[in-house]
């Protein structure tokens, strides 16, 4: 068990320009999440996946957020034409088992600085 | 939809006190209550669960939390502060009503100890 991992650990970018973010989970967790926390506030839930497929979406996402995973493994989270709202740390879970109340596992997070 | 509440975004108590941090939870259904801890700059870590077994749940770094229904509360403890234990503590509440089980967050609380 090696953890999430989450890469890159931060990213600075210019207001309009794209970034993509990865998540490694916890090999064979079958479902994988993304949270955005802004500065003194808790995580909020932005997308969910079970195995490949995304199975929900928050308000959150806008048109210019989009997550994938394609093979069930790894996942990105792409945010086009950035903005300087999106400056946030990205927090990627993952959490294996079929039961109810299952740990979510964190990754470090990408802290994304939008200027 | 489920909610929670983590009153004290502040906390400060003397290295050796008793730490006391508090969440009220809402939910429609029997919750899923969780807290994490995080570090300057880190992903989230679970301190310990609640998923509806004994109402006392022991946890990680000598923190325990009971589950009082009647009160709707969560409310974390630590008989005696460490220094170590500076960090910012998140409650949780799992939704449980459309399978994903996404975690909601509440908004924090920071613990200081003091020397």
């Amino acid at each position: 068990d090696t953890g999430v991992s989450q890469d890159p650990r931060h990213k600075i970018t210019k207001r309009g320009q794209n970034v993509t973010f990865r998540c490694d989970p916890i090999s064979e967790h079958n479902r994988l999440y993304w949270y955005r926390q802004t500065l003194g506030q808790g995580p909020e839930f932005l997308t969910y996946f079970q195995n490949e497929a995304q199975l929900e979406k928050s308000r959150l996402l806008s048109d210019r957020f989009s997550a994938e995973r394609p093979k069930g493994s790894f996942s990105t989270l792409e945010i086009q034409r950035t903005e300087q709202g999106d400056s946030a740390m990205y927090l990627c879970a993952s959490r294996g088992g079929r039961g109810l109340g299952e740990t979510q596992y964190f990754g470090p997070g990408t802290r994304l600085l939008v200027l | 939809a489920q909610s929670v509440t983590q009153l004290g975004s502040h906390v400060s108590v003397s290295e050796g006190a008793l730490v006391l941090l508090r969440c009220n939870y809402s939910s429609s259904v029997p919750p899923y209550l969780f807290w994490y801890v995080q570090y300057p700059n880190q992903g989230l870590q679970l301190l310990l669960k609640y998923t509806s077994a004994a109402t006392l749940v022991k946890g990680i770094n000598g923190f325990e939390a009971e589950f009082k229904k009647s009160e709707t509360s969560f409310h974390l403890t630590k008989p005696s502060a460490h220094m170590s234990d500076a960090a910012e503590y998140f409650c949780a509440v799992s939704d449980q009503d459309f399978g994903n089980e996404k975690l909601t967050f509440g908004t924090g609380t920071r613990l200081t100890i003091i020397p």
